[in-house]
């Protein structure tokens, strides 16, 4: 199994550009979460999905971010227009099944720098 | 609000030594609490999971508890190795059922050989 895959896996735009983040979860699993970590904050969820379906985005911070997932096997998440305090480490991770007790999987994250 | 707090300084151990990293939460009531690590560069992994009814829980050098009385959890490494060098995660489960997780901001073990 290749695991969680993000692309790209650095990102550096200027401020004012759209940014899109893009996952592919593990096959078969059916919740996805998208996760913005900094040193000051940590990691912080900003959006789950459910079979396809946002389930919670209290954590997205702006209405300059948004978050999609078309089908089981993609989701994107774009910021636009990005702003230098948008630059984080941003995760993606999937779980199989919908239990509290199921361990998430993460991506290897996609490090984004807006100048 | 809702609080984890994880020593944010790191942790310096010998070789063959039991570290000790402390995870602690007020204004909460999870139901599971998980940790993780984290290597520079990469993704967290999952390590553990444990229950608010479990007062401990075991994989092989690992050890996890639990006190719902204190808040607080305890991760145990023993017989550390350089290998174990990372930044650890404690992440409780924010709700019932929300399967939301809030994660600390760990602390990074540094096992010196």
């Amino acid at each position: 199994d290749a695991g969680v895959i993000q692309s790209p896996r650095h990102e550096v735009t200027e401020m004012g550009q759209e940014v899109t983040l893009r996952c592919k979860p593990i096959s078969g699993h059916n919740s996805l979460f998208w996760y913005r970590q900094t040193m000051m904050r940590g990691l912080e969820l900003l959006i789950y999905f459910n079979n396809n379906v946002p389930i919670d985005d209290s954590g997205m911070p702006e209405d300059r971010f948004s978050a999609k997932m078309p089908n089981a096997s993609f989701s994107t998440l774009k910021i636009q227009p990005s702003e230098p305090r948008d630059s984080a480490v941003y995760f993606c991770a999937s779980i199989l099944g919908q239990g509290s007790y199921n361990e998430q999987f993460f991506g290897p994250g996609t490090r984004l720098t807006v100048l | 609000s809702q609080k984890i707090e994880q020593n944010s300084e790191a942790l310096n151990i010998q070789e063959g030594k039991t570290a000790t990293l402390t995870c602690n939460y007020t204004n909460y009531s999870p139901a599971y609490l998980q940790w993780y690590r984290q290597d520079p560069g990469r993704g967290p992994v999952f390590l553990l999971l444990i229950r608010e009814n479990e007062k401990e829980k075991r994989k092989e050098r690992l050890k996890v508890t639990f006190d719902t009385t204190l808040k607080q959890s305890l991760f145990h490494i023993t017989a550390s190795q350089p290998a174990d060098s990372a930044t650890y995660l404690c992440a409780l489960e924010q709700g019932s059922g929300t399967y939301k997780y809030i994660f600390g901001t760990g602390t990074r073990l540094k096992v010196l050989a």
